[in-house]
């Protein structure tokens, strides 16, 4: 079955400082991998997504990730985060052979001044 | 654009009481989806609606949970009778095709609380 660890509950980091959230995945198929925010208070939205193509893949407000196949991961990373990137992030998988999106368990970045 | 719309946005219920959720998706949407989002973790599909057909209701604990999408548009989710462990936030999302590759757009959820 298809699964997503997020490797860490919370990372803390002070501001204008480099983040990297990690993500693992498990499918024997070909995945598409999604990375969502969720402020408080609100909905998921989405960050940036890989479906085929370059393996690095850039989102908005500044994120980026890296799809390795190899290592089954899709790691999130900020050259420098901002007080307003304190939020919930969701590292999630999907495949036509399960036809629905799979999520992690989520990772806190809380953002210091 | 307007985006996904959910009410109520809070509802605090007593156990064994019933409540509904509504939602209305973004307008042109194919898919509807409604999900379970515990306390620290992340979100759980409990049914999938392509138009006004249930695609995928494989996590729907049925004996208690339903949800209809009427003429393809609006959808409501209702529990009855409600236990302590349905204390989460229902999140509805929509996307113009279906999963896996297309983008869900998701409303700001419903925080249900059972007392």
């Amino acid at each position: 079955a298809q699964s997503v660890t997020q490797l860490d509950s919370q990372v803390p980091v002070f501001e204008e400082a480099p983040v990297e959230l990690r993500c693992n995945y498990s499918s024997s198929v070909s995945v598409y991998l999604f990375w969502y925010v969720q402020y408080p208070n609100q909905g998921l939205q989405l960050l940036l997504k890989y479906l085929s193509g370059s393996t690095l893949v850039k989102g908005i407000n500044g994120f980026e990730a890296e799809f390795n196949k190899s290592q089954t991961s899709f790691h999130l990373r900020k050259p420098s985060v901002h007080i307003s990137d304190t939020a919930e992030y969701f590292c999630a998988a999907g495949s036509y052979n399960t036809d629905k999106l799979i999520f992690g368990t989520g990772t806190r970045l809380q953002v210091f001044p | 654009e307007a985006g996904v719309a959910q009410s109520p946005r809070y509802k605090i219920i007593e156990k064994r009481q019933s409540v509904a959720f509504w939602c209305n998706p973004i307008s042109g949407h194919a898919t509807l989806y409604w999900y379970q989002q515990i306390l620290g973790q992340g979100p759980k599909l409990l049914i999938q609606f392509q138009n006004n057909g249930v695609v995928d209701d494989s996590q729907l604990p049925k004996d208690r949970f339903s949800a209809e999408r009427l003429k393809g548009v609006d959808s409501t989710l209702k529990i009855q009778p409600a236990k302590l462990e349905d204390s989460a936030v229902y999140l509805c999302a929509s996307s113009p095709g279906g999963p896996p590759a297309d983008t869900q757009y998701f409303g700001p959820g419903t925080r249900l609380t059972v007392l």
